[in-house]
């Protein structure tokens, strides 16, 4: 699976938007990008996830690059609760035997 | 929606004896699952790819001795840390991927963890 690089730490003010980007550059065709996030001490809850199309949920949006090699996953609304480990990863679309590899994350702090 | 359970969520133990944690999907059947482990402020680290009804395969410097691996359905996955020292005290995370499907689209879910702690 490729590599990710995220920033070790971000800060967002409540109610403000939080914007975390993830590089990807040797993502390959048949990767997908995924977001999940761990709040201390739980397991890893998923985000959301995309190919090459721009993606949004409940929970985020995920913007893609044109050339997929970076993306940016928004909380249109932080709060308090975002406040978390942020981890980007890329994996096989193929078969679910596919691994996840996780890389450092964005600790996303969400200030008053 | 989709869940994997975990348990136990919590566990000390005595150096020397072994721990078993268990695995399990509710929603829906999983041929594949993962066992990471996580130290303290550090990242998850792929421990091992859990497969039913085959023998699991080892990431490079796990202990397959150490940590027994059995998925004897294709809802149950079972860590077990086999004569456990205070090295081994973690936080271990199960993980499972949902199959295709409209509703689950190739998720992986992740169990809520357990917190060994060896004395």
């Amino acid at each position: 699976d490729a590599k990710t690089t995220q920033p070790t730490s971000m800060d967002c003010a409540e109610g403000r938007a939080a914007n975390l980007p993830c590089n990807h550059s040797t993502i390959s065709g048949n990767e997908y990008v995924y977001w999940y996030r761990q709040i201390h001490s739980q397991g890893p809850q998923y985000i959301i996830h995309g190919l090459k199309n721009n993606e949004t949920n409940e929970m985020a949006s995920l913007i893609i690059t044109e050339d997929r090699k970076s993306s940016t996953l928004i909380l249109p609304h932080a709060t308090l609760r975002d406040t978390a480990v942020y981890y980007c990863i890329v994996r096989s679309r193929t078969g679910t035997a596919s691994k996840l590899t996780f890389g450092t994350g964005t600790r996303l702090q969400v200030t008053l | 929606g989709a869940v994997v359970s975990q348990h136990p969520s919590r566990v000390i133990c005595k150096s020397g004896t072994s721990v078993k944690i268990e695995c399990r999907s509710l929603d829906f059947q999983a041929t594949t699952m993962f066992w990471y482990r996580q130290f303290p402020k550090k990242s998850l680290m792929l421990m091992a790819t859990s497969n039913e009804g085959s023998k699991a395969t080892y990431e490079q410097g796990v202990e397959k001795d150490k940590f027994l691996i059995n998925h004897a359905s294709l809802t149950l996955s079972t860590l077990t840390v086999t004569s456990a020292h205070p090295e081994d005290s973690s936080f271990y995370i199960c993980s499972a991927t949902s199959p295709p499907s409209a509703e689950y689209n190739e998720k992986l879910f992740f169990g809520s963890g357990t917190q060994l702690s060896v004395l």
